[in-house]
């Protein structure tokens, strides 16, 4: 069965950076993509962006660009997300999605990012 | 961006009885491939969503159905023929014809 499985909660410092990874099994790696969502307390849903896990292609939210990169490791079917240049307001819990006919299907339980002074 | 604007943001049902959610987009979600990208996803309490429908009216694999999905162009409706306890929760429309963009949510609770 389909499982993406996220990395653990995270409290960082502002100003710091947050590396997300969702590991994927139960599935081709390489013949769908991953989406990034992350959800602020209380909040509703927000689509980060998306990267291609056949060639590492991309395509980012406005707001995110330049604050985000997103990987692929095909060798251990991961997926990463790293957001930098941390603000209180990225305190979130952080969601990866597998793409299909653009939209997720399925979806990691989500990691909790804190960010505290 | 493309706005999705859900009404209402919450209601309240009692089980057994039906239930309706309206997502409307503020440009039309037609693809020129044919294919209308409107789903439909629930968010249980401390659950991570999960995608009840795709492309406006198909049931994903495992989906009761009770629920349903249908629409058009820019206006698009979930319906739950007979709403039961389990499906609480909060439910979101997204659309993905551009960079996807979700709606506000629309909380649904049983009286």
């Amino acid at each position: 069965q389909v499982q993406l499985v996220q990395s653990g909660a995270e409290v960082k410092k502002p100003g710091a950076s947050v590396k997300v990874s969702c590991k994927a099994s139960g599935y081709s790696f390489r013949n769908y993509g991953i989406s990034w969502v992350r959800q602020a307390p209380g909040q509703g849903l927000e689509w980060m962006g998306w990267i291609s896990a056949y060639n590492g292609n991309t395509n980012l939210a406005q707001k995110f660009q330049g604050r985000v990169t997103m990987t692929t490791e095909t060798s251990t079917s991961t997926a990463y997300m790293e957001l930098r240049s941390l603000r209180s307001d990225d305190t979130a819990v952080y969601f990866c999605g597998r793409v299909r006919t653009r939209g997720l299907d399925y979806w990691g339980q989500g990691t909790l990012v804190i960010v505290s002074s | 961006d493309i706005v999705m604007t859900q009404t209402p943001l919450s209601l309240s049902v009692t089980p057994g009885l039906p239930a309706s959610i309206s997502c409307k987009s503020s440009q039309s979600l037609l693809h020129s491939d044919g294919k209308t990208y409107l789903y439909w996803y629930l968010q249980k309490p401390g659950q991570s969503p999960q995608v009840l429908i795709y492309e406006v009216s198909n049931r994903f694999s495992g989906v009761p159905d009770r629920f349903s999905g249908s629409g058009s162009g820019t206006d698009f409706t979930l319906k739950i023929s007979r709403v039961e306890a389990e499906d609480v929760g909060v439910y979101y429309c997204m659309q993905s014809i551009q960079l996807p963009t979700f709606g506000q949510g629309t909380r649904l609770e049983i009286k």
